[in-house]
């Protein structure tokens, strides 16, 4: 069966220092995978998305990037986090071709 | 472009009352309808889906059918526990694209 991690799960950061946060899927292979941010009491909010290795597409514009150096690795950054950049990140997978996506368990990041 | 709107929140409920959440869609093509589900402190989960029309997604005692003529696609539970609060989400994929849209979610809280 397919899995999906993220870490850390909780992470405190003060302004300006540099992000990065990883998603890997276990089960699977060529997934489009997804980062996603949610502002807190907020829905969802697509930040970047993939369809394959060094295949990245970016949703909103913003001080995060990312990046996908391993078919089923999925690597959020940042070089300088502002206050802004607090929120969950959710990482999230489906098969090439099908739309459900399959969500992680999240990381909750806070900037200070 | 292809969307969702959803009830707004938030809902409480005592335990054993019926659950109803409105979703309602806009799509030039023939759209797959979901509805996920978010525990506090979670990632997202899949609760069901419902790829064509006049079909019925099901699962945990929740209900949704994909009713074409009205373009909505409820969220219904007969009779919810403490354990169904949570944030729950309506989704659609938007046709030839791999992202979905998402609602912005509707918090619902079950009191004992």
């Amino acid at each position: 069966s397919q899995t999906i991690h993220q870490w850390p799960a909780t992470l405190v950061q003060p302004v300006g220092s540099p992000l990065s946060l990883e998603c890997t899927v276990e089960g699977t292979s060529n997934p489009n995978l997804y980062w996603y941010r949610q502002a807190a009491g907020r829905g969802l909010q697509l930040l970047f998305y993939s369809v394959g290795i060094g295949q990245i597409s970016s949703e909103v514009p913003q001080n995060l990037s990312a990046s996908r150096p391993q078919d089923r690795q999925f690597i959020l950054s940042s070089k300088k986090l502002l206050l802004s950049d607090s929120g969950f990140y959710l990482c999230a997978w489906s098969a090439g071709g099908a739309k459900t996506q399959y969500f992680g368990p999240g990381t909750r990041l806070l900037v200070l | 472009g292809d969307s969702v709107t959803q009830m707004e929140g938030p809902v409480t409920l005592s335990e054993e009352a019926f659950l109803t959440i409105n979703c309602t869609y806009t799509a030039t093509g023939y759209p797959s309808l979901f509805w996920y589900v978010q525990y506090p402190g979670e990632g997202l989960q899949l609760l069901l889906k419902a790829t064509k029309a006049d079909d019925k997604g099901s699962n945990k005692g929740f209900e949704a059918t994909y009713r074409k003529e009205t373009t909505s696609f409820h969220l219904e539970k007969g009779s919810v526990q403490v354990s169904d609060s949570a944030v729950y989400f309506c989704a659609l994929d938007p046709s030839n694209d791999y992202k979905l849209s998402f609602g912005a979610g509707t918090t619902v809280t079950v009191r004992a």
